[in-house]
Formats: C-alpha cells, sequence, structure tokens
C-alpha cells in the first residue's frame, strides 16, 4: 500500500534555507505535490513535480526529486516567519475505481525563529 | 473565479447522532473529494464523486456517505457518529478525477462529545 513519511519538526533562522524531505513508496505516483497548512485553516498548494521530472524551481521554492529513491524534497530559500506553518507532502495515485486520490505525509511542522 | 467554500466551519454533535456537511466546489469542476484529518496528522481520503457518482472511496466504513448535486456541489453524512470522528473535515475540488490537481477548502471541524 502507500505510504509517506516526513520528519515532524524543523526549526530554522529567519533567512536561512528550510529543506522539508519526504519518502514515499507508490512506483506508480504520477505527481507529487507540496501543500502548506496554517493553523485552522485547509491546505494550500505551493508547488507540484510531475514524476518524470527531477527538478522544479518556483520563486523561493524548490523541489527535487529522486525517483530511484522515492524520495522527495522541498527547499524554500530565505525563509521568513510568515512561512511557518505544517508542510504535507503528498503522491496522487489511482485508488480504488478512477479516482486519483491524494495520499498524504504526517506533516513537517516548520518553526522560523527571529 | 469563487474557491471552494465549506459548511458549517465549526459543529458539535453528540455520539450516535447524524451530521451533514457541505462543499461548493470551485467554478469549472466536475469532481469532489473529501478527507478526514485528525489532530496531528495528514488528510486521509474517504471518497471521491465525479458526475454525481462515488467514484472511488478509502478506508471508511459506510457509515460515511455521500452525494454529489448536479451543480457538483457536495455533501458528507456521517450515521451513528463516534468519538473518534472528530476531526477536521476537508473537501477538495478539481478537473476529471484529479488530474489536473486539486483546490482544497478551509474545512469544518466537527466535535463529537
Amino acid at each position: 500500500g502507500e505510504d509517506v513519511e516526513q520528519s515532524l519538526f524543523l526549526s530554522v533562522r529567519e533567512g536561512d534555507s528550510s529543506v522539508i524531505n519526504c519518502t514515499y513508496t507508490d512506483s506508480s505516483s504520477t505527481y507529487l505535490y507540496w501543500y502548506k497548512q496554517e493553523p485552522g485553516a485547509g491546505l494550500q498548494l505551493l508547488t507540484y513535480i510531475f514524476s518524470n521530472m527531477d527538478m522544479k524551481q518556483d520563486q523561493r521554492l524548490t523541489v527535487l526529486l529522486n525517483k530511484k529513491d522515492k524520495h522527495l524534497s522541498l527547499r524554500i530559500a530565505d525563509t521568513q516567519t510568515g512561512d511557518s506553518a505544517i508542510y504535507f507532502c503528498a503522491e496522487s495515485a489511482i485508488s480504488s475505481g478512477s479516482a486519483r486520490q491524494l495520499t498524504f505525509g504526517s506533516g513537517t511542522q516548520l518553526t522560523v525563529l527571529p | 473565479e469563487t474557491g471552494v467554500t465549506q459548511s458549517p466551519t465549526h459543529l458539535i454533535k453528540t455520539r450516535g447522532q447524524q451530521v451533514t456537511l457541505r462543499c461548493s466546489s470551485q467554478s469549472g469542476h466536475n469532481t469532489v473529494s473529501w478527507y478526514q484529518q485528525a489532530l496531528g496528522q495528514g488528510p486521509q481520503f474517504i471518497f471521491q464523486y465525479y458526475r454525481e457518482e462515488e467514484n472511488g472511496r478509502g478506508n471508511f466504513p459506510p457509515r460515511f456517505s455521500g452525494l454529489q448535486f448536479p451543480n457538483y456541489s457536495s455533501e458528507l453524512n456521517v450515521n451513528a457518529l463516534e468519538l473518534d470522528d472528530s476531526a477536521l473535515y476537508l473537501c477538495a475540488s478539481s478537473l476529471d478525477r484529479g488530474a489536473s490537481g486539486y483546490t482544497f477548502g478551509s474545512g469544518t471541524r466537527l466535535t463529537v462529545v
């Protein structure tokens, strides 16, 4: 079955880079996503990467994908206090029926220290 | 273009009761998925509706059921509520069963006492 794992906590200083790591198990995943969740809020899509890509850059965000090791990372450059939130990695795969469901990790709590 | 809206935002129910949660999908989206997010965990897939039919289901019992309407809005119904049903329920809309990504609502926080 599918399983997505992330480290639970990460603390960085304001202005430093943050790297959040994720491993997944379903080799049939076609898209991998990073979502951000602030307290009391829903999920905000940050970025995604197609499974045949190695890297994707979007302003301060860089996603790296190592398909052989099933490892995904999210790098946030020049981390700001507003980046403090929980970050979820998710893989997209066909589930029962023809639904394309997301399988999420448990989330990484990023704390940005002034 | 409106996003995904969910109602109510918060709800308290007693064990054994029934609850209905509502979701309006983003304009142009024909697919709605429901997720349950327990405290401190990632969201878990409940089921998906595509063109008014259930299109896939996660590992949830039959007392979790849903509907999708012709305007693609959706309801999640939970019967015989249990304490462990306390969670944030998230609705996500997408086009064509999720092929092009998902937009999430802010969720309904359900507390069962």
